[in-house]
């Protein structure tokens, strides 16, 4: 299978424990993002990398997120100390950014996160 | 204000109906123009880029009005299986990226 794997699928844990998701993107992919997604809500952006650089981080990303990505190849993505309010999906996408400039992206069956 | 905006519906249809959703951004400097379909419960999927001139793709069509800051898609007869869930995504320029932001969806349901 080539495409974006995201692993666990599914996560229960109580408040205040801290999870760790992982994200193996397609190969030949130079960007990977991290988006949250919310019953209703369209995915909203939380930070993405450009190999192993973090370039961008959200501004509702809180101190206790911290995502990151090794040898630009998988990424995690952390969260200490969990709320209830970080109950949601958490979905993974890659894509290739050529010189066309278009930048698909290609998402994983997400993690879905259920803080007790 | 949301920088991408769309009307989340439901929009319910019977079959072989033409039915329209626009969606509009609010950055003027925004690149690269999607619509992405997402069924129930599933990850979003790429359905179509979206191009300064409109693009066709079978029963799908979809146009982009720079000046007016919306896009549009256009699904000509309805089928069962396009009920789902349409995503608009603009690529916005956030510090010095331009990324991927999606509205909040469009929820369509065909019905026989």
């Amino acid at each position: 299978d080539t495409g974006v794997s995201q692993d666990p699928r599914h996560k229960i844990t109580k408040r205040g424990q801290n999870v760790t998701f992982r994200c193996d993107p397609i190969s030949e992919h130079n960007r990977l993002y991290w988006y949250r997604q919310t019953l209703g809500q369209g995915p909203e952006f939380l930070t993405y990398f450009q190999n192993e650089a973090q370039l961008e981080k959200s501004r509702l990303l809180s101190d206790r997120f911290s995502a990151e990505r090794p040898k630009g190849s998988f990424s995690t993505l952390e969260i200490q100390r969990t709320e209830q309010g970080d109950s949601a999906m958490y979905l993974c996408a890659s894509s290739f950014l050529g010189r066309t400039g278009a930048n698909v992206l290609t998402f994983g069956a997400g993690s879905r996160l259920t803080v007790l | 204000r949301k920088e991408v905006e769309q009307d989340p519906g439901p929009f319910n249809v019977p079959e072989g109906a033409t039915v329209a959703f626009n969606c509009t951004y609010s950055n003027s400097a925004s690149q690269s123009f999607f619509w992405y379909r997402q069924d129930c419960r599933k990850e979003p999927k790429l359905l179509m880029s979206v191009y300064s001139s409109g693009n066709e793709d079978g029963r799908f069509t979809a146009q982009l009005n720079r000046a007016s800051q919306y896009i549009s898609l256009l699904i000509r007869d309805s089928k069962l299986s396009d009920s789902a869930t349409y995503l608009c995504v603009v690529n916005d320029r956030a510090g010095g990226s331009y990324i991927p932001t999606f509205g909040r969806g469009t929820s369509l349901i065909v019905h026989p």
